[in-house]
């Protein structure tokens, strides 16, 4: 069985600030983790994904998320907040002995909505 | 450009009456999903397919039917037995296998009950 736990429903930064969007994962097999984006009405966007290369891994708009597997940790950072980013975070984690892959696999944490203040 | 098309976007039902939601890929993808999404609790699984002709319940599939009959539609019926279908859809796509490919998704259909 795996899971997703992400810290904070909100999160509120100022401009220009710190983004720290927390995700801790559990997974009876070693996992391929993603962030996805979501804005108001509109679908999920992949922002990165880690499937066990790099454990830093750099995703669109200057976000990036580090793999910890020893905190089971998949947290999203960006060093400057920028007004845009504002929407709804999700983490999301698929076994890599899923045989069937893909979103069936796939389980997601209930979202971090990213409030940006100016 | 290749991509996920859901409609309607906005879609009104009526008690007591079925309604089909549509989802489109032309990604060339095995595998289809779909997730509904209510405020603060995440996206649950409704139902997948991973082959034509093929679907499995998911997570919350009761008042919900689905058919795969081509690769690239598996639409969405919420019947009359949902009793709480107010919510807003979201239909996804990916390869299938290995757990690796990320889900596309479309732009989501929302549900309201009047």
């Amino acid at each position: 069985a795996q899971s997703v736990t992400q810290l904070g429903s909100h999160v509120s930064v100022s401009e220009g600030a710190l983004v720290l969007l927390r995700c801790n994962y559990s997974s009876s097999v070693p996992p391929y983790l993603f962030w996805y984006v979501q804005y108001p009405n509109q679908g999920l966007q992949l922002l990165l994904k880690y499937t066990s290369a790099a454990t830093l891994v750099k995703g669109i708009n200057g976000f990036e998320a580090e793999f910890k597997k020893s905190e089971t940790s998949f947290h999203l950072t960006k060093p400057s907040a920028h007004m845009s980013d504002a929407a709804e975070y999700f983490c999301a984690v698929s076994p890599k002995a899923n045989s069937g892959g893909g979103a069936d696999g796939l389980t997601f944490g209930k979202g971090t909505h990213l409030i940006i203040q100016p | 450009d290749g991509g996920i098309t859901q409609s309607p976007k906005y879609l009104f039902r009526k008690e007591g009456q079925n309604v089909t939601l549509s989802c489109e890929q032309n990604l060339n993808h095995d595998a289809m999903y779909w997730y509904r999404q209510d405020p603060g609790q995440g996206l649950r699984l409704i139902y997948y397919s991973q082959i034509v002709n093929d679907f499995q319940k998911g997570d919350i599939a009761e008042g919900y039917s689905v058919s795969r009959e081509k690769k690239e539609s598996f639409p969405l019926t919420v019947t009359s037995a949902q009793k709480n279908p107010t919510a807003f859809y979201l239909c996804a796509s990916s390869i299938w296998g290995g757990g690796k490919g990320e889900a596309f998704f479309g732009q989501g259909t929302r549900l309201t009950v009047v």
